[in-house]
């Protein structure tokens, strides 16, 4: 199947710096990905779409400006987390669509992040 | 907007038996269905999925129904291993209406030696 990946897998920052979280499709191109948000023994929440060439989509109650999401080019989508608080610790997934309709739905690995 | 339950939040079995994960969606526009499968600390592996011009698929051991009358989707795994232990998810989504996945809630399957 496609695969999509992501890096860092682990990161650690202080307080108050950002932190960038990469999300490339391999051997596809994709237009759209998604960004989640996942806290510990839940599920996933949908925070933004993301648009290759266009201002990314966000859901209610996501910051944009603390969020931002650039998609750059087909197979690159990043999500920094700007002026980070131990409250933005979570683990952070993308997911691309694949597929000649485009719906099939693949994620990647999944960033850990630790804000101290 | 799409609505997903998940039944049951946890579930135990031994290995060789058959697990059984239900899913229930709100929206009738809804035509794609995938299963993801995540291992603790890793993404979701996609495990199955289905369409809705299709009533059932098999896969292996796994196996997914879909009952659209009832909007009504299950994930069947029979003869389970250990290594089958982990979170399943499901999903629901009109893939002409932008391809955002509603998940379920998800269910925690462990299955002891």
């Amino acid at each position: 199947g496609a695969v999509v990946s992501q890096h860092p897998s682990r990161v650690i920052c202080k307080s108050g710096t950002s932190v960038k979280i990469e999300c490339r499709s391999l051997d596809f191109q994709a237009t759209t990905m998604f960004w989640y948000r996942q806290f510990p023994k839940q599920s996933l929440m949908l925070m933004a779409t993301s648009n290759e060439g266009s201002k990314a989509t966000y859901e209610q109650g996501v910051e944009k400006d603390k969020f931002l999401i650039n998609h750059a080019s087909l197979t690159l989508s990043t999500l920094t987390v700007t002026s980070a608080h131990p409250e933005d610790s979570s683990f952070y997934i993308c997911s691309a669509p694949w597929g000649s309709s485009g719906n099939t739905i693949y994620f990647g690995e999944g960033s850990w992040l630790t804000v101290v | 907007g799409e609505n997903v339950e998940q039944h049951p939040s946890t579930l135990s079995v031994q290995e060789g038996d058959s697990a059984v994960i239900k899913c229930t969606y709100s929206d009738s526009a809804s035509n794609y269905f995938p299963w993801y499968k995540q291992e603790l600390g890793k993404g979701p592996q996609l495990i199955i999925d289905i369409r809705s011009n299709v009533g059932e698929k098999k896969d292996q051991r796994i196996a997914v129904t879909l009952n659209k009358t009832a909007k009504h989707f299950s994930l069947h795994i029979t003869e389970t291993q250990p290594e089958d232990s982990a979170v399943y998810f499901c999903a629901a989504v009109y893939t002409g209406g932008g391809n955002k996945l509603t998940f379920g809630t998800g269910t925690q399957l462990k299955v002891e030696l």
